[in-house]
């Protein structure tokens, strides 16, 4: 049982690039999210999606854009990094309901955006 | 939508002392009140959450307040161990499917041996 499991690591981009950060988890959860943490500013959330066959955005989604390709799995793309997006990017799933249960988080992408 | 905000930024304490962070939360309709720690490089892993229902939830050496009247909640840790020393992170949501959590900014606790 892996829980949440994101690829890549880490990337080191250069502006106008672009990448797609993929996640998967194995807890049969409903509900998959994309965070981005920069310091001093906590945990950002960049888009959701609900259920499967949905996505909604989130506080933070200029710039970004998702895909819920089926249950397990819930990739974030940057078309077109900029300096800005340099930051540490974390997936999260939950079995509750939007906002309502125990976020499980994967471990973390390192993206820097030179 | 909700506001979360978190103090103090960070806290440096002496082992076994005690600790306490703070939030305020801006949605009444708010019910939901989870706390989750972040070591070094790890990712961040719930400790404890409240609901609305309840003031105040403990968990061995750590537990939870909540005032709804003042849109209030915080984190109290006793006897302080260096294994506490993380980021740890408040956040809000109405549990109702309306809206994700919204994390307050996180305190950065420091435990001197």
């Amino acid at each position: 049982n892996a829980g949440v499991t994101q690829t890549p690591k880490f990337q080191v981009l250069k502006t106008g690039q672009s990448m797609t950060l993929q996640c998967a988890q194995d807890m049969n959860h409903n509900s998959m999210y994309w965070y981005r943490q920069d310091p001093g500013m906590g945990l950002r959330l960049i888009y959701y999606s609900a259920s499967e066959g949905t996505t909604d955005k989130g506080e933070v989604p200029n710039g970004y854009n998702v895909s819920r390709l089926n249950k397990r799995e819930f990739s974030l793309r940057l078309e077109s990094a900029a300096p800005s997006q340099t930051s540490v990017y974390f997936c999260a799933s939950s079995e509750a309901r939007l906002g309502s249960g125990e976020l499980f988080f994967g471990e973390g992408s390192r993206l820097t955006v030179l | 939508g909700e506001n979360v905000e978190q103090h103090p930024s960070t806290l440096s304490v002496q082992e076994g002392d005690s600790a306490v962070i703070k939030c305020t939360y801006s949605d009444s309709a708010s019910n939901y009140f989870p706390w989750y720690k972040q070591e070094l490089g790890k990712r961040p892993q719930l400790i404890i959450d409240i609901r609305s229902n309840v003031g105040e939830k403990k968990d061995q050496r750590i537990a939870v307040t909540l005032n709804k009247t003042a849109k209030h909640f915080s984190l109290h840790i006793t006897e302080t161990q260096p294994e506490d020393s993380a980021v740890y992170f408040c956040a809000a949501s109405d549990s109702t499917g309306r809206r994700a959590l919204t994390f307050g900014s996180g305190t950065r606790l420091q435990v001197q041996p």
